[in-house]
């Protein structure tokens, strides 16, 4: 079983809709971290939380640490948010990954 | 400030070779980590170290693989006698504060490295 499952794998949106991406752990962190990923690119870093919520732009990271789960929303979502997004947990020395939400905003 | 530089972006080795991944930290940060991406996987860790020390190897595959983050100079990440299995991108983070620390890390482009 991994550290940190996240749900949907995989999502299509049409423009405009309201995103969410979900992200659970199972292991005692110090942060957590929403992570982008384009094609063929890099890594960029969204949101590191450890408590509360965050809010960059059209971005809103929550966590709730007693139940171990944290969502990324979008809203207004445009074609330019398709990408992965990657949930992280931070714990110790490590990072644990998810896998990733492969997410296609259709214009 | 420039951000975390990995180089090359791309590599190419053939069986046997040897690959030599390079990171430079964000200015200032002295902890660096290392990452592997497998094709269709998610990332997994594999390394952490601190200047001219390794603090934590437990994802480093026992055999073929060093790293090292001398006191002048990027982290090197070497894979020696590289086989098609070690075809991947291998990210690179950097982070001003280190183990237990509730600090950012920021990621490097990574490096795509196919074995042929």
């Amino acid at each position: 079983k991994n550290e940190v499952e996240q749900s949907p794998q995989n999502l299509t949106a049409q423009e405009g809709e309201f995103i969410t991406i979900n992200c659970s752990y199972s292991v005692g962190i110090s942060a957590l971290h929403w992570l982008q990923q384009h094609p063929g690119g890099g890594i960029v870093s969204l949101f590191m939380l450890s408590s509360g919520k965050k809010k960059h732009g059209r971005l809103i990271a929550t966590i709730n640490i007693q139940e171990k789960h944290s969502s990324l929303h979008i809203t207004a979502s445009h074609p330019r948010d398709s990408a992965v997004y990657i949930c992280a947990v931070r714990t110790g020395n490590q990072f644990y990954f998810g896998t990733g939400t492969s997410l296609t905003v259709i214009p | 400030n420039a951000g975390v530089m990995q180089n090359p972006r791309h590599l190419v080795r053939r069986r046997g070779q040897e690959a030599r991944l390079r990171c430079s930290p964000m200015k200032g940060h002295s902890h660096v980590y290392w990452y592997r991406q497998l094709p269709e996987e998610g990332l997994k860790f594999m390394v952490y170290l601190q200047k001219e020390n390794i603090i934590d190897e437990s994802g480093m595959p026992k055999e073929r693989f060093s790293a090292e983050f001398p006191k002048e100079g990027p982290s090197i990440l070497r894979i020696q006698q590289v086989v098609r299995g070690d075809s991947a991108a291998y990210f690179c983070a950097s982070s001003l504060l280190g183990q237990g620390m509730n600090t950012e890390a920021f990621f490097g482009q990574g490096t795509r490295l196919t074995v042929v």
